[in-house]
């Protein structure tokens, strides 16, 4: 069983589009993730949410918004994408927020 | 902000040879996280660090948390073509932000 899935695994889209990543984890775990790696390969914190709650919220522009309905999913909605914004995308989760963190495959996101 | 800078970048041995990557923080940490990522692959966690001075080891690995709680390091024995990928440092401190580091690649020559 997977731990922590995303979907699609890759996407490629034109600027402009809006388009939304979405996460799960079966681990019953209260924290959960979405972090950029770019082609240099450095992961950059996006958001974090801890039961339903936003804890984090780095300097990431407002195009970017998370979405929980529940404690076991954690989606990513991007508006008006742009060049920039070409990434690989990783949804994660843990138990508590100091505790280990599980990945997700990982979603790669290209934007023509 | 919370700072946490890895080095080397890339590192090329030949088989058998050790390795090393070094990570500093800017501010004490309250713990940090090791995690291994393979080419086309999702970091993996290897170890958690929370006491100062802390030594782990996996076989032949080997993960070092300073005294002062602001540096640490991953020491690889014999290295093995399976350790290929990279390697990153996760560093929280109090309110248990993680900062990675930028990562060290290994890259390892049969």
């Amino acid at each position: 069983d997977t731990a922590v899935s995303q979907t699609p695994k890759y996407l490629v889209t034109q600027m402009g589009n809006d388009k939304s990543i979405k996460c799960e984890q079966n681990l019953g775990h209260d924290t959960m993730y979405w972090y950029k790696q770019d082609s240099k390969k450095f992961l950059k914190i996006m958001f974090s949410y801890n039961n339903k709650e936003l804890i984090i919220n780095e300097t990431v522009p407002n195009r970017f918004s998370p979405k929980s309905p529940d404690k076991a999913h954690l989606n990513l909605h991007i508006n008006s994408l742009e060049l920039g914004d070409s990434a690989v995308y990783f949804c994660a989760s843990s138990l508590l927020d100091n505790d280990e963190q599980f990945f997700g495959p990982g979603t790669r996101l290209t934007v023509l | 902000g919370q700072q946490v800078m890895q080095i080397p970048q890339y590192q090329h041995v030949q088989e058998g040879e050790d390795f090393t990557t070094y990570c500093n923080s800017s501010t004490t940490l309250s713990n940090i996280q090791w995690y291994k990522q393979r080419p086309g692959g999702h970091p993996v966690f290897l170890i958690q660090l929370v006491k100062s001075g802390e030594v782990k080891k996996q076989k032949r690995l080997t993960f070092q948390f300073g005294e002062a709680k602001k540096n640490s390091s991953l020491h690889i024995t014999a290295t093995q073509t399976t350790d290929v990928g990279t390697y990153f440092c996760a560093g929280q401190g109090g309110s248990y932000i993680p900062t990675f580091g930028r990562g060290t690649s290994l890259i390892v020559h049969p």
